[in-house]
């Protein structure tokens, strides 16, 4: 069975910081996905990683899939206050119709 | 824009009783999602769907049933309403491209309570 664990669970940091929230994977999948979603809202979609190797990058945001560690991270660059949100990270499960989300990284950025 | 709407952002309902969630995409997508999110325990699949008619149970399917009776809705039924089942419940859906599943959409949720 495909368990998807976050790291941290709760992030809090100063505006202009940088850090990365992980995603690990158990087993084998096609890809990966990260998610916002902001207090009270549904969630809306950041990155769609295809494969081994795969970055990509919006505004303050990067991604990036490493498929033989089974590992994925969002890493966030100088952080500002509208970035605060909780992340989600999802993963395929290989040969089959849905996904597993982790349990979400909730981030605070404080002035 | 990929567009998902559910039929209720609030409800609140007594124990025992039936309950329906509506999920309505307008962009012709095969596959549709249901989910609830409850705090700490991320977002947990309930059933999917990637046809008309077809349907697939997810980690949580005890408590509830779905229909997917035309592409564009799904839905999710409580047969009977229990406390445990208050939760915010989030519809998705996504489509098939050269034989691989893509992001998926998200409505807005219905934060369902029940009494």
């Amino acid at each position: 069975e495909l368990k998807v664990e976050q790291n941290p669970l709760f992030l809090s940091m100063q505006e202009g910081k940088n850090y990365t929230i992980y995603c690990n994977y158990s087993t084998t999948s096609d890809r990966l996905y990260w998610y916002r979603q902001d207090p009270g809202k549904s969630l809306e979609s950041l990155f769609v990683l295809l494969s081994n190797g795969a970055v990509k990058q919006e505004g303050r945001l990067m991604a990036s899939l490493d498929t033989k560690a089974r590992l994925s991270t969002l890493h966030i660059t100088a952080a500002v206050h509208d970035l605060s949100a909780t992340y989600f990270c999802a993963v395929d499960v290989y040969n089959n119709n849905d996904m597993r989300f982790g349990a979400g990284t909730r981030l605070t950025v404080k002035p | 824009d990929v567009k998902v709407t559910q039929s209720s952002r609030y409800l609140v309902k007594r124990t025992g009783e039936k309950v329906f969630l509506e999920c309505v995409q307008d962009m012709d997508h095969e596959n549709m999602f249901w989910y609830r999110q409850d705090p700490g325990l991320g977002l947990r699949l309930i059933y999917f769907s990637y046809d008309v008619k077809m349907k697939e149970k997810g980690d949580i399917p005890e408590g509830y049933s779905v229909s997917r009776e035309k592409k564009e809705r799904f839905s999710l039924i409580l047969e009977s309403a229990s406390t445990n089942q208050t939760s915010m419940y989030l519809c998705a859906s996504s489509f098939w491209i050269r034989g691989a599943k893509n992001e998926q959409f998200f409505g807005p949720g219905t934060r369902l309570t029940v009494l």
